[in-house]
């Protein structure tokens, strides 16, 4: 099972931030958290990911909480194409079995609106 | 980053049927995955495919149903055996270097059994 939870849908206006929460109360030490995005037909595209610090990259920034409870997927400036299910995901990151695969929740369906 | 090419990318199969749908990877990647996503679901891990070994199946999947074969660090291939309408899915390749790295998707095989 996910061991996240995200509410199932969000808007968000053209230009403006689109901040993205996501629980994960039962995340273990050595589990990332890794933020995906689906836009219609598509294969899932990678977004983002980190352990405890705060990430940026051209895309996104991730802000984790202090006790690793939970996340926010922080979209800058969000587009017309930005709209997509938003998946965030808990990865063990120990190598062998399914611990290194990602096990996906519901996501959050995001609409940017103009 | 991996570049992932799935084939074919859809089809349409008649009931009782097989069809393998194959995964190539750009680069050597440690691990490899199958997923499955039936129409307005998430996505649903079915494997992780070994390389010289056997995959390891999640639970509800069976090798007899879908064998996986992993013949080297590149390519694998997954087939649907006597299919069935329920097998109507999106099947999805990922793969990845290592457990705290990335995993990239490939764009899917959109399968529909008549």
């Amino acid at each position: 099972d996910a061991k996240t939870t995200q509410p199932p849908s969000m808007d968000c206006a053209e230009g403006r931030a689109a901040n993205l929460p996501c629980n994960h109360s039962t995340i273990s030490g050595n589990e990332y958290v890794y933020w995906y995005r689906q836009i219609h037909s598509q294969g899932p595209q990678y977004i983002i990911h980190g352990l405890k610090n705060n990430e940026t990259n051209e895309m996104a920034s991730l802000i984790i909480t202090e006790d690793r409870k939970s996340s926010t997927l922080i979209l800058p400036h969000a587009t017309l194409r930005d709209t997509a299910v938003y998946y965030c995901i808990v990865r063990g990151s120990n190598y062998g079995g399914s611990q290194g695969n990602l096990i996906f929740g519901k996501g959050t369906k995001l609409s940017v609106k103009p | 980053s991996a570049v992932i090419s799935q084939k074919p990318s859809r089809d349409i199969c008649q009931r009782g049927t097989s069809l393998t749908i194959q995964c190539q990877v750009d680069s050597q990647v440690t691990m490899m995955f199958w997923y499955r996503q039936q129409p307005g679901q998430s996505l649903t891990l079915i494997a992780t495919a070994n390389q010289g070994s056997e995959a390891t199946y999640e639970s509800g999947f069976v090798i007899d149903k879908f064998p996986i074969s992993r013949p080297n660090l590149t390519f694998s291939t997954l087939t649907v055996s006597n299919m069935s309408p329920e097998d109507s899915s999106i099947y999805l390749c990922s793969a990845g270097a290592s457990t705290n790295e990335k995993l990239f998707f490939g764009s899917g095989t959109q399968l529909s059994v008549l």
